[in-house]
């Protein structure tokens, strides 16, 4: 499966602290997404990085893209009880018929007031 | 407002019956996607398609059909054939081929569930 992992599966922090959610994947990638979802809602995109991209920053949000390693970080700074929800990574690659996205099973953020 | 729209958003569907699920959107983007997410998991892809009138399998299309008649709707049909339906399904859309970026922007869902 060329499907990312992340870790943790869930975690758990209070309002003001720092929330970093790791991704790791398998194959050479065009870009690396992150996404987050509201339960039961679709999924709203954040943030990409390109791969030869290594930090990238949007608000609260920055990213880090390790192409070596094959991993990513996002960190969430400040947090709030408003963030708390499901954040998923995608690798974005070329396949024979187009680009795909594949997702990560995603880290569950409780941001607690 | 420009978005992508999913109807029904709860679906009830007894065994054996095939149902349809709705995706329309009016971003004008060529590409088309339908995931499905289990309970605690990602989503996985079902089925694709780059411009209209073409479409590719994913990695879990077994019992699933799909259509790409007008470039702005990409239904999704659940067969009888498709063994445990029961599930979150979302549509998504992006720019296309040529993009490098390839964001996609998702509907709110449909939840599917087998009686």
């Amino acid at each position: 499966s060329q499907q990312g992992e992340e870790d943790p599966q869930a975690l758990s922090i209070q309002e003001g602290e720092n929330a970093t959610m790791n991704c790791s994947y398998k194959t050479s990638i065009n870009n690396l997404q992150w996404y987050r979802q509201n339960s039961g809602r679709g999924l709203v995109h954040l943030i990409l990085i390109r791969s030869n991209e290594r930090e990238k920053h949007s608000g609260r949000l920055r990213v880090t893209l390790d192409t070596s390693k094959k991993s990513s970080s996002l960190l969430i700074t400040a947090s709030r009880a408003a963030d708390t929800a499901s954040y998923f990574c995608a690798t974005d690659f070329v396949g024979e018929y187009g680009n795909k996205l594949v997702f990560g099973a995603g880290t569950i953020l409780r941001v607690k007031s | 407002d420009g978005g992508i729209t999913q109807s029904p958003k709860y679906l009830f569907r007894k065994e054996g019956q095939n149902v349809t699920l709705s995706c329309e959107q009016n971003l004008n983007h060529d590409a088309m996607y339908w995931y499905r997410q289990d309970p605690g998991q990602g989503l996985r892809l079902i089925y694709y398609s780059q411009i209209v009138n073409d479409f590719q399998k994913g990695d879990i299309a077994e019992g699933y059909s799909v259509s790409r008649e007008k470039k702005e709707s990409f239904p999704l049909t659940v067969t009888s054939a498709q063994k445990n339906p029961t599930a979150f399904y979302l549509c998504a859309s992006s720019i296309g081929q040529g993009s490098s970026y390839n964001e996609q922007f998702f509907g709110p869902g449909t939840r599917l569930t087998v009686l």
